[in-house]
């Protein structure tokens, strides 16, 4: 969905189903793109990356794709589960140089709902 | 055990008050960092830290201070709170080298 003013997008999807969560990034610079998943009352966990010179990455249950040239990342969850329901930011880092890395910039975050 | 933590996990505050926000982590990394995160947005970063010595304004430090006692710990001080500064704080640590930062459990800080 797109986002209105304060207003996070939200996705609601049935148990099982696959789920395709969206993020447009703006840093064309940007050496990393992280996807978070926070549940309520925590902090942003971890759930995959894949870097800038690769289009797309598989973990378990989840797949990141990376389009450059529109600047656009997925997260795909496939068998969705009540558990994952959490709000899920993208986030993108810029290689400040050699080996470091520049700070973290995060979107706005997406709202996943899984009902039973 | 938690490798990055956060106290108080919530504080209720009035308009004008000192508050510090503390955080630590055993997780041995030399980087540490302080985010809000309000309603509706992104974390926004406030400042970080790459070593006890080294201290950086991040892009929303106005009202903010930090200080690096050790390592192993980062302090978020609001020198005179205000209620637009009621959101939700995130300490966050990377080590050298690696791009993941791994987040604690934030704080809820409301100001009145």
């Amino acid at each position: 969905g797109e986002s209105v003013g304060l207003h996070l997008p939200t996705l609601s999807v049935q148990e099982g189903d696959n789920s395709i969560i969206n993020c447009a990034y703006s840093n064309s610079a940007s050496d990393y793109f992280i996807w978070y998943k926070q549940e309520s009352g925590k902090g942003p966990q971890f759930i995959i990356d894949i870097r800038s010179n690769m289009d797309k990455r598989q973990g378990q249950r989840v797949t990141v794709l990376l389009n450059k040239t529109v600047k656009h990342l997925s997260l795909q969850i496939a068998a969705t589960q009540p558990g994952d329901s959490a709000v899920y930011f993208c986030a993108e880092i810029e290689r400040a140089g050699g080996t470091s890395y520049g700070k973290l910039t995060f979107g706005q975050g997406t709202i996943l709902t899984v009902h039973p | 055990d938690a490798d990055v933590t956060q106290t108080p996990r919530n504080r209720i505050t009035k308009t004008g008050k000192r508050i510090m926000l503390e955080c630590s982590q055993t997780k041995g990394h030399d980087r540490m960092y302080w985010y809000r995160q309000d309603p509706g947005l992104g974390l926004r970063l406030i400042y970080y830290s790459f070593d006890v010595k080294d201290i950086n304004k991040g892009e929303i430090s106005d009202g903010y201070s930090v200080s690096r006692q050790a390592q192993a710990k980062f302090s978020l001080s609001l020198e005179s709170a205000i209620p637009n500064q009621t959101a939700l704080y995130f300490c966050a640590t990377r080590r050298q080298g690696g791009h993941e930062q791994f987040f604690g459990p934030g704080t809820r800080l409301t100001v009145l």
